[in-house]
Order: C-alpha cells, then structure tokens, then sequence
C-alpha cells in the first residue's frame, strides 16, 4: 500500500488559494490519487481523483507532477465554509477497500 | 438521488452492553463498506461488501464485531459486547463499483457510539 504524508494543520484567510501537498512516494503504477473532504459530524465527501498531470472540477484542481510522488489540492478562493479535514488517498483502481487508506488527513482552517 | 442513509445517529451504552448500527445504502450500488472513526483519526475500514459477500474483512474484530448485508442492500454492524475503545462514529459507505478509478465511495452522516 502506498503511504502518504500530508501536513496536520493549515491556517488560510478567506479568499486566499490553498495549497495541500501529499507526499506518496512509494506510489505503483496503478494507484490513483483521491481527496475527500470532511466536516464535523459529517462523513467524508469526494472532491476529486486523478492519475497524472492536472484535474479541475467546479470545487478544486488536482496536480500531480510527472514522477506521481507527491501531488497538490489546491482550492481556490478558499471561504469559511472550507474548514475541513482533507484527505489524500492512494491506492490501486480496481478495489477499494484496503487499497485505499485514510490518513490522519490535514485540517484546514480558514480565518476570517 | 438519496443518499446513504444510517441509523441512530448517537447512541450511549455502558461497557458489555450490545448495540447494532443499520444502513440503507444508495440504490443501485454493489459495494458497501463499514468504517470506524476514532476522534481526531480518520476513518478505518472495518469490512467491505460486493453484493451480499464480504470482500474484505480483514480488520474488523470479529471477536465481538459482526456485520451482515442481506439481500445485497441494507447491511447491519453489531457490537457484542462492547468495549470502553469502540467509542468512535461509524461510518457506512456506498459505491457503484468497488474500483478506485470509478471515482468515489458515498459516506452517510454516520453513527456516534459512547461507551461509558
């Protein structure tokens, strides 16, 4: 299983671009890299998955650099309303479950 | 489109005490999955079904921890007896298929255990 390293905490005022870097460096060929969003008393919500290169949906883009070791959540405009724990998950396409593991994940909060 | 839906949202027990959390994932989607989520963790699967066959296992205690999914829709996760540690929310998680490049697993608001 691949492992991944993100930072516990950020601090961002709103409006401001965040940033949030995985390091995955053990990452295989096969493993995609997802990020999922959760709120208190809530659980966790996709935000975006992607292989290589960059993914952008309505909600954040996704970069992953050409050796896949490490990739970047970036948010933009970032609001109140993005305090969260985000979660970068690494694991092979074909089975969930064990493959895709949750870390301790980097809790985000946006001042105002 | 509903989405996953879990019952009781809290529940307060007592040690050796039993409990049973039930789920109603979104129509239509073969794979469900039991996670445990200690305060300030994330969250830990505990077993993975495709249909009504478990898939994976491997981290739930069966000791004391059970979980069935009759009929391949509805699942139920027991605790019996319940320890001090199994204070944690239990999420339910749906998905179309089981695999990683289909995109996602839809989590329900899950289900907060105290055990005093």
């Amino acid at each position: 299983l691949a492992k991944t390293t993100q930072p516990i905490s950020m601090d961002s005022y709103e409006g401001q671009e965040v940033n949030i870097t995985c390091s995955h460096n053990n990452i295989a060929t096969n493993d995609y890299i997802t990020w999922y969003q959760q709120f208190p008393s809530q659980g966790p919500r996709f935000i975006i998955q992607g292989y290589k290169t960059k993914v952008t949906n309505e909600v954040a883009s996704l970069f992953i650099p050409a050796d896949r070791k490490s990739s970047t959540l970036s948010l933009p405009r970032v609001s109140l309303s993005d305090t969260a724990v985000y979660y970068c998950l690494v694991g092979e396409g074909d089975n969930y479950g064990q493959n895709f593991v949750f870390g301790p994940g980097t809790r985000l909060s946006v001042l105002p | 489109e509903a989405g996953v839906a879990q019952s009781p949202r809290y529940k307060i027990i007592e040690k050796r005490q039993s409990v049973a959390f039930w789920c109603n994932p979104i129509s239509g989607h073969a794979t469900l999955y039991w996670y445990q989520q200690i305060l300030g963790q994330g969250p830990k699967l505990l077993i993975q079904f495709q249909n009504n066959g478990v898939v994976d296992d491997s981290q739930l205690p069966k000791d004391r921890f059970s979980a069935e999914r009759l009929k391949g829709v509805d699942s139920t996760l027991k605790i019996q007896p319940a320890k001090l540690e199994d204070s944690a929310v239990y999420l339910c998680a749906s998905s179309l298929g089981s695999g990683g490049r289909s995109g996602e697993l839809f989590f329900g608001e899950g289900s907060r255990l105290t055990v005093l």
